[in-house]
């Protein structure tokens, strides 16, 4: 089955910039979805389609999609901002959504 | 505005049956998915299976095929996820999450969330 790798955690500095990874064998021909998810609450889309934010998503939350690696940014990272982030991808071969491990963001 | 009510915490012990429910407002119920995930304590997220409540048509992950039911009752607007026999290993939360027709669309709106805690 598809497989996607993400990195456990990623630290940064309030005002820097995260980058949060998504491997997984050609994802660049997958859609892939980012959700935030704050502890104790339930996950939150914020990047869909690779690129796109749904409404209310800040402009800080950006993504990107090539190759074997999809790449969620957050800009200017806030305190508010920590959250596990997990990526997702439709595995379309068994018609089943297939969903990265999660990277916790600890914001320093 | 998009609404998914999920039922309350349970507490149950290992051997009984269980069904949780996931209570959905704002659309048209019949036309979406409604999807089920799990997560254990610490963990991450796992697809547990979908159902499409126009023709209840419902597909699973093979890592949950033949172990939960997934249902939907179209006059109420709310979908289940059931238990025959529930294991302490299914002691975890449980998201139902709503997706539109095509696989590649995302998971827009999810429910609060419905804590199974499963004694031996």
């Amino acid at each position: 089955s598809y497989v996607l790798t993400q990195s456990p955690s990623v630290s940064v500095a309030p005002g820097q910039t995260a980058s949060i990874t998504c491997g997984g064998d050609q994802i660049g021909t997958h859609s892939v979805h980012w959700y935030q998810q704050m502890p104790g609450q339930a996950p939150v889309l914020v990047i869909s389609f690779d690129r796109d934010r749904p409404s209310g998503i800040p402009e800080r939350f950006s993504g990107s999609n090539s190759w074997n690696t999809a790449t969620l940014t957050i800009s200017n990272v806030e305190a508010g901002d920590e959250a596990d982030y997990f990526c997702q991808v439709w595995d379309s071969s068994r018609d089943h959504v297939v969903f990265g491990g999660g990277t916790k963001l600890t914001v320093l | 505005e998009v609404l998914l009510v999920q039922s309350g915490t349970e507490v149950k012990k290992s051997g009984e049956s269980l069904k949780i429910s996931c209570r959905a407002s704002g659309y048209s119920f019949t036309t979406y998915w409604i999807g089920w995930v799990r997560q254990m304590p610490g963990k991450g997220l796992e697809w547990m299976g979908v159902i499409y409540p126009g023709d209840s048509v419902a597909k699973y992950s093979p890592s949950f095929e033949g172990q939960v039911t997934i249902s939907a009752d179209e006059s109420i607007s709310t979908a289940y996820l059931q238990w025959p026999s529930l294991k302490s290993s299914d002691t975890a939360k449980y998201y139902c999450a709503r997706r539109d027709v095509s696989g590649r669309m995302p998971l827009d709106s999810w429910g609060q969330g419905t804590l199974v805690t499963v004694s031996p």
